[in-house]
């Protein structure tokens, strides 16, 4: 495979379940992120991990814990959540720390993204 | 607040003429400027980029214009064709803080035959 997956395409989970939504990069990068897109909303950066160090945590809720435990993967673990937060969750990556330093055309490969439904 | 706007939701152009898709930032700390095209079930991806040093870069048929007076940029597609039919996402960041990008709310473009 190439390029960023992730998995599962969709999930509909309750209010008092515990979930994980999966990123995986195949590109060789060593920089990752979590986004999220609600309808008629931004794409909200949630988390950034860097040489798998998360280095930003855009004042997400606790209810969302990221963990990257190589570079090539990323994790959403998710409980307790809430319909507001139903929403496309998108993974990212980049080279070099951030998605601006050091390459010259600041360019996020993004996944497909994860569509969750909280009920 | 919203540092990146997009404040067309949607355009809708005929195939062959000029789409003009807008975007306006209010941030004067950005340097970098991104256009992203989003297909339906699948991630963004990277159209076109333009660094604060420059106000146009092409490649093909996209050309981005950038007027930092104004705090906006304009992604130009000519000639449009159906397959640019997408959501196309503006973000913005800044080498000072380079782990972020700022995205806008994206247009969806619609190019008819």
């Amino acid at each position: 495979e190439t390029g960023v997956t992730q998995t599962p395409r969709h999930l509909v989970m309750g209010m008092t379940n515990k979930k994980s939504l999966k990123c995986e990069q195949h590109l060789g990068h060593n920089a990752m992120y979590w986004y999220k897109q609600s309808a008629k909303k931004p794409l909200e950066l949630m988390f950034v991990y860097s040489l798998e160090e998360r280095v930003e945590n855009n004042s997400v809720p606790s209810r969302f814990s990221p963990e990257c435990p190589n570079s090539s993967h990323l994790f959403l673990h998710l409980h307790t959540l809430q319909p507001e937060d139903s929403a496309l969750y998108l993974c990212a990556s980049s080279q070099a720390q951030g998605a601006l330093a050091g390459v010259g055309t600041g360019e996020l490969f993004f996944g497909e993204g994860s569509r969750l439904t909280v009920l | 607040d919203q540092q990146v706007k997009q404040n067309s939701p949607s355009l809708s152009v005929q195939e062959g003429r000029i789409s003009i898709l807008n975007c306006d930032y209010t941030n004067s700390m950005f340097d970098y400027f991104l256009w992203y095209k989003k297909y339906p079930a699948e991630g963004p991806t990277f159209l076109i980029s333009i660094s604060s040093i420059k106000d146009k870069n092409e490649d093909g048929r996209f050309t981005v214009f950038l007027n930092k007076s104004a705090k906006h940029l304009s992604l130009h597609i000519v000639p449009s064709q159906p397959g640019d039919s997408a959501v196309y996402f503006c973000a913005a960041g800044s080498t000072i803080n380079t782990d972020k990008l700022i995205f806008g709310t994206g247009t969806r473009l619609q190019v008819f035959p």
